[in-house]
This record gives C-alpha cells, sequence and structure tokens, in this order.
C-alpha cells in the first residue's frame, strides 16, 4: 500500500534562518508531489506541483524553493524565513486514480 | 474561471441534524469534484467524490448533490455526530491537469452534542 512520509511534525525556527521539509512516498512510482501551506483557518495554497524528477512548478511567487531530487522524494526548502512563512505545511501525491493523499503535515512557526 | 468558490465558512449544527455545505465553479472543463475532510492538526483526507455524469452519490451519511446546468455541488451530512465536526473543503480538477485539484477555501464544521 501507498503512504506518505513528511517530518518534521512541528518546527520553531528563527527569522532568517534556513528550512528543509522533506517528504517521501512509498508504494507507488511516479507521483504527482505537491507542497501546500495552509494559514490558521484558512484554506489550502498550492505552492509547487511536480509531474517528475526536476520538474517543479511553483504556483506562487514567495520565499521559498521545492526540489525533487528522486522520484519519490519532495523537499521543501528557504534560504531565509520570514515571519509570514510561518503555518501548517502539506505534502501530498496523486497517480492516475485522481485521489490525492496526504501526510501528516509540518507545523512551522517562525519566531 | 479556475476558481470554487465554497460556503458558508462556517457552520454550527445539532446533533442529528443534516449540514449542507455548497461549492460553485465556473470552468466547464471539471470533471472530478471530491470532498476532503480535515482534523485539525491533520493532513485532508479523501471523504466522497463525484464526476459530472452522475447527480448524486451516497456514501453512508454523505451524499454529493451535482447540478451540471448551474455548475454547483453540495455535500449533506445527515445524521450530522459530533465525530463529523472537522473543516470541510471541496475541489475540483480540469480534464486535462494531471489531476491538480482547484480547491474551495474550506468550511468549518461544528455539530453541537
Amino acid at each position: 500500500s501507498q503512504t506518505i512520509h513528511q517530518w518534521p511534525a512541528t518546527l520553531v525556527q528563527p527569522v532568517g534562518s534556513p528550512l528543509s521539509l522533506e517528504c517521501t512516498v512509498e508504494g507507488t512510482s511516479n507521483p504527482n508531489l505537491y507542497w501546500y501551506r495552509q494559514a490558521a483557518g484558512r484554506g489550502l495554497q498550492l505552492l509547487f506541483y511536480s509531474v517528475g524528477i526536476g520538474q517543479i512548478s511553483s504556483e506562487v511567487p514567495q520565499n521559498l524553493s521545492a526540489s525533487r531530487p528522486q522520484d519519490r522524494q519532495f523537499i521543501l526548502s528557504s534560504k531565509k524565513l520570514l515571519l509570514s512563512d510561518s503555518g501548517f505545511y502539506l505534502c501530498a501525491w496523486n497517480g492516475g486514480n485522481t485521489e490525492a493523499f496526504f501526510g501528516q503535515g509540518t507545523r512551522l512557526t517562525v519566531v | 474561471q479556475q476558481q470554487v468558490k465554497q460556503s458558508p465558512q462556517s457552520l454550527i449544527v445539532q446533533k442529528g441534524g443534516i449540514s449542507i455545505i455548497n461549492c460553485a465553479y465556473e470552468n466547464t472543463a471539471f470533471d472530478y469534484f471530491p470532498w476532503y475532510q480535515q482534523f485539525p492538526g491533520k493532513g485532508p483526507a479523501l471523504l466522497i467524490a463525484i464526476r459530472p455524469d452522475v447527480s448524486e452519490k451516497k456514501e453512508g451519511r454523505f451524499t454529493i448533490s451535482f447540478n451540471k446546468s448551474a455548475k454547483q455541488f453540495s455535500l449533506h451530512i445527515m445524521d450530522s455526530q459530533p465525530g463529523d465536526s472537522a473543516t470541510y473543503f471541496c475541489a475540483a480538477s480540469p480534464l486535462d491537469s494531471n489531476y491538480q485539484l482547484i480547491w474551495g477555501a474550506g468550511t468549518k464544521l461544528i455539530i453541537k452534542p
């Protein structure tokens, strides 16, 4: 069966520090991968999606970047965090059957 | 034209009542309409989904009603229970998007015991 791992679950980082969130998928190959951000009490904002290794599409210009170094690995990064980067970050994947599966999320607080 | 508009933003329903959440879209190329349920601190999970070739789909207490001509679809939760308290998201996906979902803004549902 397919599973998605996302870590860490919570993270407190100072302003100006770098960020690296990792997401891996098991049990499938060539998944579509997504990074979303969710502000408190708000909807899902698509940040990046990838349809293959090295293929990244950015939906929102911002302080973040994404990379897909392996088929089932998706990384969200920042060189210098801003206070406005705080939020709940969700990784997701889907394959040919359209249903999107989400990770458990990372609660990022920038202080 | 890519938007999915969801209402209401929040909803309080008595236990045993019917919860109704509505979504509307503009893009006639959308052909997949799922509803996701999200509990606090967790990722969303698929609840139920429909394609435009049917007007209704029911799974247990959850029903999607789909009106293609009005470009609207809704989630009905019958006999609502406190455990249904969560945030609900509608979404839609165009045929040619590699199944990238366009999300509604979410509805926070509270079921009062």
